[in-house]
């Protein structure tokens, strides 16, 4: 099965500062890589995503980028913001409506 | 609010019991999904349903069970309960898009 590992564990940066969060994945067959953020006692929320038919994707502060051939995504935030604050996930999934493969989490503390 | 509800929001029970979380998903996805999150932990998929049926199973304990029915509402039912299995349990759903939308969960705490 699909193994997702994510890098690095926690992450303190300074507010407007650039956060970089990796994530390798195993299984070359997976082409759908969500990223999520959660707030402490809150919901996994849906922030970002990218379709292995795309190399990279932008939103405002977000992006991400995906590398096939390493099988390697990240996640880059700048500017950073304390209410960046939060855990992200990655993950991997194959095909729409197939179960998520999640990494182990990133703690990002942006310092005022 | 992502239109993904859960019932209860905390439960506390004794070692040894059973409990039932429920989840209605957004209106019109087809397919739900129960992860557990234990302290300081990351998402462990437990299983999905997809329209009734049980589509994909992750690492989840005989002592736990799920169901979706046909208003596709889902029950997960955690029997013998023990210490360890105190956590924050999500379920998400989707329908034909890759996006999981998630409930606000269920803290389990088990004494």
């Amino acid at each position: 099965g699909e193994n997702v590992e994510q890098h690095p564990s926690t992450l303190s940066v300074q507010e407007g500062d650039s956060a970089v969060i990796k994530c390798t994945y195993s299984d070359s067959a997976s082409n759908y890589f969500p990223w999520y953020k959660q707030e402490l006692g809150k919901r996994p929320q849906l922030i970002i995503d990218i379709r292995s038919n795309v190399g990279e994707k932008k939103d405002q502060r977000i992006a991400v980028t995906l590398n096939k051939t390493a099988k390697h995504f990240s996640l880059h935030i700048t500017e950073t913001q304390p209410e960046d604050s939060a855990v992200y996930f990655c993950a991997a999934s194959q095909n729409t409506g197939n179960q998520f493969y999640f990494g182990t989490g990133t703690s990002l503390t942006v310092i005022p | 609010d992502s239109g993904v509800t859960q019932t209860p929001k905390h439960l506390i029970t004794a070692t040894g019991q059973r409990v039932t979380l429920r989840c209605s998903p957004r209106s019109g996805d087809l397919s739900v999904y129960w992860y557990q999150q234990s302290l300081d932990q990351g998402l462990q998929f437990l299983i999905q349903y997809y329209n009734g049926e049980e589509r994909a199973k992750g690492n989840i304990l005989e002592r736990f069970s799920a169901q979706q029915f046909p208003d596709l509402h889902s029950e997960l039912n955690l029997s013998s309960l023990e210490l360890g299995d105190s956590a924050l349990y999500f379920c998400a759903s989707s329908v034909r898009s890759n996006e999981q939308f998630f409930g606000p969960g269920t803290r389990l705490t088990v004494l």
